[in-house]
């Protein structure tokens, strides 16, 4: 069956612009992550939705990221006034349920910001 | 919060040599263990996980220990193939619900033929 799928697959911008990335998860998963992965290391969490809501977005690093889910199902995560240091490989993952446990990533978007 | 330790960070072995690889958590309460390898340019790919009522879990070459006492489990690859080259990481929830993941910082292993 379909996995996670997410798009762009690479994306480069600029300083100071706006990105959306966006994450399709498995068919039927209610639960869905994103993560961060800087070269070298491993995924470090953002948010994480249960259907609709943002359950834990304790993971933002400022107010500059933001996440929606509204039909619980499609994530688009939001960058707003773009810095080099963002630059770094986004994950999404999504899970059957939140009380189950696996989790299954998708191929990640590599955003570059220039 | 959650803090995972992974060793070694890269790893070299001959093809058919086994492979081990460990992890350390600071968290008593994490209570689900998987790991994941992750070829270049593609996502995580779930291999094993291990629940923390469990002390063993094997699937074919690959071996999964926890020791919760002393808060540590390890990978254990035998037969290693030129295929199983990647990245392989740790990771361990925090909280009960098993939702957000902590992960180790990777170890690259190489087998070669």
């Amino acid at each position: 069956g379909a996995g996670v799928s997410q798009t762009p697959s690479n994306k480069v911008t600029e300083k100071g612009k706006y990105v959306e990335l966006r994450c399709d998860p498995i068919s039927g998963h209610t639960a869905l992550y994103w993560y961060r992965q800087s070269l070298g290391q491993g995924p470090e969490f953002l948010i994480y939705f249960q259907g609709t809501g943002a359950a834990d977005d304790s993971g933002l690093p400022n107010d500059r990221f933001f996440a929606v889910r509204p039909e619980g199902s499609v994530s688009t995560l939001k960058i707003q006034r773009t810095e080099r240091g963002d630059s770094a490989v986004y994950l999404c993952a999504s899970s059957l349920s939140h009380s189950t446990d696996t989790q299954y990533f998708g191929p990640g978007t590599r955003l570059t910001v220039l | 919060g959650e803090n995972v330790e992974q060793h070694p960070s890269t790893l070299s072995v001959q093809e058919g040599d086994s492979a081990v690889i460990k992890c350390t958590y600071s968290d008593s309460a994490s209570n689900y263990f998987p790991w994941y390898k992750q070829e270049l340019g593609k996502g995580p790919q779930l291999i094993i996980d291990i629940r923390s009522n469990v002390g063993e879990k094997k699937d074919q070459r690959i071996a999964v220990t926890l020791n919760k006492t002393a808060k540590h489990f390890s990978l254990h690859i035998t037969e290693t193939q030129p295929e199983d080259s990647a990245v392989y990481f740790c990771a361990a929830s925090i909280k009960q619900a098993g939702t957000a993941l902590i992960f180790g910082k990777g170890t690259t292993l190489s087998v070669s033929s």
